[in-house]
């Protein structure tokens, strides 16, 4: 079984550029997460989808982050206009069931450079 | 509020040395879940164990043996005649159900092993 993927592995754009990032989950996973790791700082956590439904985006930063999941598959995260404090990294991580506390399984990450 | 310390920041062993990485939680909630993450080299955060907050057996797996006890609420990790493939941040992390299920991380301890 294929576990969490994301794309890309690394970004490096320019201050006021726009960046999408994705995520697919594990095949029937209705739980997906964002998370962000800042430099020196703790994973925290951005949102939570229930298949194509926010559940809790309390994480989210600010405006300038979109995410959205079609159809309840895979998610993307786009930065809009990206900002260097968003530099860090990205991950992303699913869990079966719904609701409930079941173990989160995570992607590799894509680590994003704002310059 | 839900809340994960771990108070080391980084750890350094030889190999075959027995390591403990502490873990220390805050939560008003009677119901809990508890976690250990990997995080080696290649920047994927691998899933460890997880305790639920009213199993407090102590869990061993292999050279890996996890010590839960609420009454410190800590969550210690112990690994046993540690391997230079151990070397990666290790991550602490919480989450419960009133909290939404969205998971808290401690800041992480790096540990290293040398051979």
């Amino acid at each position: 079984e294929a576990g969490v993927t994301q794309f890309p592995s690394h970004s490096v754009i320019e201050k006021g550029q726009t960046v999408t990032l994705r995520c697919d989950p594990i095949s029937g996973h209705d739980n997906l997460y964002w998370y962000r790791r800042v430099m020196g700082k703790e994973i925290k956590f951005l949102l939570h989808f229930v298949k194509e439904s926010k559940q809790d985006e309390s994480g989210m930063p600010n405006n300038r982050f979109l995410a959205e999941r079609t159809g309840g598959t895979y998610s993307t995260l786009k930065v809009q206009p990206a900002e260097l404090e968003d530099s860090g990294v990205y991950f992303c991580a699913s869990s079966p069931r719904t609701p409930g506390t079941d173990t989160q399984y995570f992607g590799p990450g894509t680590r994003l450079t704002v310059l | 509020a839900q809340k994960v310390t771990q108070a080391q920041t980084e750890i350094s062993v030889v190999e075959k040395e027995d390591v403990t990485l502490d873990c220390v939680y805050e939560t008003r909630d009677t119901t809990y879940y508890l976690f250990w993450y990997k995080q080696p080299p290649s920047g994927e955060l691998v899933f460890l164990i997880r305790r639920n907050s009213f199993d407090e057996q102590n869990e061993i797996s292999g050279r890996y043996s996890w010590n839960f006890q609420k009454s410190t609420s800590s969550f210690n990790f112990t690994i046993t005649a540690s391997q230079v493939v151990d070397s990666a941040v290790y991550f602490c992390a919480l989450t419960t159900m009133e909290y939404g299920n969205k998971l808290v991380f401690g800041a992480g301890t790096i540990l290293r092993v040398k051979s």
